[in-house]
């Protein structure tokens, strides 16, 4: 089965600041999708970023990127120039590409933004 | 556009007791997805629905049961309540052509205390 490890419960970054949020997966899959998902304090999820295995260009979304190495199973999260309202529960998720099987996602790591 | 919906807000029952709760998906969505999130367990996939047929199913006891109406709606229910069902339920709508491409489109969430 395949899993999705966030082993950071918590990190904290300074306003204006770059942080980078670690996601390791296991799959025996050649072609999926990664995501990142934001949940701020109210709750509502959003999506941040998305990845296909197959893409060797990084995505990125203004001040978010990722770091993909799928020979290690990695995919990070960097959020460039951090604000206040980056503030949330950030949940890293994976779906293979055959078949409608639904997100598997990881514990999440809550980041909080100091001023 | 109107986002997802989720009703009640907020839900307060007893162990033995029966809850249903209910999801709005965004117009022209097909595909309803529901999540229990537990501070320990994370994200845990419960089931999904599309066009009023459940799609995909996740590990969870047949207390759990779902169904979704002709107009896309869909509610979920939980028979004889546990302590351990205390969580927030997520649900979350797609348009259903594919879970890798498709965003997923959470709404609010229905926090559900069980006493």
């Amino acid at each position: 089965a395949q899993t999705v490890t966030q082993s950071q419960p918590e990190m904290s970054v300074q306003e204006a600041e770059t942080v980078t949020l670690s996601c390791t997966y296991d799959t025996s899959e050649s072609d999926y999708y990664l995501f990142w998902y934001k949940q701020p304090p109210s709750r509502q999820m959003i999506l941040v970023i998305r990845q296909e295995a197959y893409k060797q260009q990084n995505a990125t979304e203004n001040r978010f990127s990722v770091n993909f190495q799928k020979a290690a199973k990695s995919f990070s999260l960097k959020i460039s120039d951090s604000q206040l309202g980056d503030a949330a529960m950030y949940f890293c998720a994976y779906t293979r590409v055959s078949g409608n099987t639904p997100l598997v996602f990881g514990k999440g790591t809550r980041l909080s933004v100091i001023a | 556009k109107a986002g997802v919906t989720q009703t009640p807000r907020y839900l307060i029952k007893t162990r033995g007791q029966q809850v249903t709760l209910s999801c709005s998906p965004i117009s022209g969505h097909r595909s309803v997805s529901w999540y229990q999130q537990t501070p320990g367990q994370g994200l845990q996939f419960l089931f999904e629905y599309f066009s009023e047929t459940q799609r995909n199913k996740g590990n969870f006891p047949g207390r759990f049961s779902g169904r979704q109406f002709s107009n896309s709606r869909s509610e979920m229910n939980v028979s004889t309540l546990e302590l351990g069902d205390s969580a927030l339920y997520l649900c979350a709508s797609s348009l259903g052509t594919s879970v890798s491409t498709d965003t997923q489109y959470f709404g609010p969430g229905t926090r559900l205390t069980v006493l």
